[in-house]
């Protein structure tokens, strides 16, 4: 079946560092969501790629799709506290369901 | 205006029983998903409804079963309850539950099965 990985599971950085998650499908998206939850939280939507190559950026975040449609990123640039959370990606190939990754858990220290 | 509201907020039930959570979308939203997270997991999709139709069904046994009403809430049902079953489970809904669609999640019902 299709899988989603994440990767790394843990990250530790200092408050200021930059940060990066990479999510990686099995197979070929349509698209691919991104999505942050706090601990004891549920997910948020962060954005939505669809295009092959798509790059977008919310302030400190860059959201890269790659050109493969196989893989993307989520980079965060001087990280701050209240970056703190998992991040997830979640790929939607064909059929209507999402399959989220396996999250990148972010500790950012002060 | 609200958004995706679930109830009960925690649950805790004991093996072989069955359990009942409830989720009423963001107005006007007609379409409903339901995941299960197991902790320090992702969520994993289980139905998606749309128009009170089943529109999707992810890899869950048969104990696990849904449905939509005509005001577009959803109920997710679990029958003879395993102690596997203790997750956080999500509702999401969105406007028609098209592939380009943003899911706005609920805070979720944290079941707890001993």
């Amino acid at each position: 079946g299709q899988q989603v990985m994440q990767i790394p599971q843990y990250q530790h950085v200092q408050e200021g560092e930059d940060f990066t998650t990479y999510c990686n499908s099995s197979t070929t998206l349509s698209n691919i969501q991104w999505y942050k939850q706090r601990p004891g939280g549920h997910p948020v939507f962060l954005i939505q790629l669809v295009k092959s190559g798509e790059v977008k950026k919310q302030k400190r975040l860059t959201f890269q799709f790659g050109e493969a449609k196989k893989n993307s990123s989520l980079h965060i640039t001087a990280t701050q506290t209240t970056d703190v959370g998992t991040y997830f990606c979640a790929g939607q190939s064909s059929g209507n369901q999402f399959y989220f990754g396996t999250g990148t858990s972010l500790t950012v220290i002060p | 205006d609200a958004g995706v509201t679930q109830s009960p907020t925690h649950l805790i039930k004991t093996r072989g029983q069955h359990v009942t959570l409830r989720c009423s979308p963001i107005s006007g939203h007609k379409s409903v998903s339901w995941y299960q997270q197991v902790l320090g997991q992702g969520p994993q999709f289980i139905f998606q409804y749309y128009e009170k139709e089943e529109r999707g069904r992810g890899n869950f046994p048969d104990r696990f079963s849904a449905r939509q009403f005509p005001n577009y809430s959803s109920e997710l049902n679990v029958n003879a309850l395993l102690l596997g079953d203790s997750a956080l489970y999500l509702c999401a809904s969105s406007f028609r539950g098209s592939l380009v669609e943003t899911q706005y999640f609920g805070p979720g019902t944290r079941l707890l099965v001993l």
